[in-house]
């Protein structure tokens, strides 16, 4: 049974710097990993999306990388600024063609 | 999200009535999906369609029924509101495996 989580589960770190967040999973046998933010109350909004035959995709300030071989993804935020502070999740979609989540990490950046 | 509605954004109702939550998408996607978010259980499926009247069910769909009349259309109903289901409810979107999925803002559904 494919499982993912998340590491940290909260982080709090200053306005500027940069961040790596961290996501695994049990099962390399996934079509392909997904990068979400979840702002307070609000809806999921898509980050990033790692084709299984990919080893990163980059948005701006977002760089996620894809080691399918280890289960594992990082999400790099450059620079950070307090309006990145929100709930990051990261979901894989796995070989019955489910979405599996994990917990999500809480970013908080102090201005 | 853009191309994707959820209707309404909120609603109080009372245990024991039937409630219907709308999904309407304007990204004529094949896959639409319900999910609901609760404190310590992260999202969880409910239903999903893979086209217009082909439905199956997720790992939380006891309760709840669905129907896909059009591609752009997809209904979540409670038939029997009950406390258990007071969650916000999310629709999202997908063109396949390989895609990635898009998602509604979501319903925050209070049942009392």
């Amino acid at each position: 049974k494919q499982e993912v989580t998340q590491i940290p589960a909260a982080l709090s770190v200053p306005e500027g710097e940069n961040l790596v967040l961290n996501c695994s999973f049990t099962d390399s046998a996934i079509y392909n990993l997904q990068w979400f933010r979840q702002d307070p109350g609000k809806g999921l909004t898509s980050l990033l999306l790692i084709q299984s035959s990919q080893r990163e995709q980059t948005s701006g300030r977002l760089n996620a990388s894809l080691d399918k071989s280890s289960g594992r993804s990082t999400l790099y935020i450059a620079a950070s600024q307090p309006g990145d502070s929100a709930t990051y999740l990261c979901a894989v979609v796995n070989s019955n063609y489910q979405l599996i989540w994990g917990a999500g990490t809480k970013l908080i950046i102090k201005p | 999200d853009a191309g994707i509605t959820q209707s309404p954004r909120h609603k109080v109702t009372e245990t024991g009535t039937p409630v219907t939550l709308r999904c309407h998408q304007t990204e004529n996607h094949r896959y639409m999906y319900w999910y609901r978010q609760d404190p310590g259980h992260g999202l969880r499926l409910i239903h999903y369609s893979y086209g217009v009247k082909d439905t199956d069910k997720g790992e939380v769909s006891d309760g709840y029924s669905v129907s896909r009349s059009k591609t752009e259309d997809f209904l979540l109903t409670l038939e029997s509101a009950t406390s258990s289901q007071t969650s916000v409810y999310f629709c999202a979107i997908s063109t396949g495996s390989d895609a990635g999925y898009t998602f509604g803002s979501g319903t925050r559904l209070t049942v009392v």
